[in-house]
């Protein structure tokens, strides 16, 4: 069964704190991205990578930065958290590059106070 | 660049009825359409797709149509049960393009009433 984890289900940090959020995938997936879920606007892309050291932006980069040192692992990076990144990240694999299946973890609920 | 519109931003349906979800999108080389749910507390999951040189897919209670001509694809469940209720999302995508990037339209909330 593949698997995506997310390394929190739900973070609480403060404004101009940095944050890490970890995203692991056991699927030996070449494609990993970093999604944030909004009401009303659905999933917005804001980086993705396709092979471990690559990254490219997505439709969202702004105030995000992202580390794919390991193929399994993808980090998403806040350098300075801001009240207008409160949302649920969404991370997901996905295969070959013919192959555009994303397999999605369960997401992480951050509040920026 | 692809823009993905989604209507109804939500959708309440007698259970047995059946329930219709609409995208358009924009941009003319995308070739490859699917759909994901959404339960509560869990991330977007595939459960159809379409492409463009296909007009309809069907499995069990969903089909997909595609109408290319006028740029829009839709989202058919039939004979609705109470583990329908959840989060719909279209999207389009242009297969075999670098790193497979989709856009996801704005989502639907599929309510299932009993």
């Amino acid at each position: 069964d593949v698997k995506v984890t997310q390394s929190s289900r739900y973070l609480v940090k403060r404004t101009g704190e940095k944050v890490f959020l970890e995203c692991v995938q056991d699927m030996d997936h070449e494609n990993m991205f970093w999604y944030r879920q909004d009401p009303g606007l659905g999933l917005r892309l804001i980086y993705f990578s396709y092979d471990v050291k690559m990254k490219e932006k997505g439709d969202i980069p702004e105030g995000y930065s992202v580390s794919r040192e390991k193929k399994e692992r993808f980090s998403l990076i806040l350098e300075s958290a801001s009240t207008n990144q409160t949302s649920m990240y969404l991370c997901a694999g996905s295969g070959s590059l013919t192959y555009n299946e994303q397999f999605f973890g369960p997401g992480t609920r951050l509040t920026v106070l | 660049g692809e823009n993905v519109e989604q209507h109804p931003s939500t959708l309440s349906v007698q259970e047995g009825d059946s329930a219709v979800i609409k995208c358009t999108y924009s941009d003319s080389a995308s070739n490859y359409f699917p759909w994901y749910k959404q339960e509560l507390g869990k991330g977007p999951q595939l459960i159809i797709d379409i492409r463009s040189n296909v007009g309809e897919k069907k499995d069990q209670r969903i089909a997909v149509t595609l109408n290319k001509t006028a740029k829009h694809f839709s989202l058919h469940i039939t004979e609705t049960q109470p583990e329908d209720s959840a989060v719909y999302f279209c999207a389009a995508s242009i297969e075999y393009s670098s790193a497979s990037k989709i856009i996801f339209g704005s989502g639907t909330r599929l309510s299932i009433r009993p």
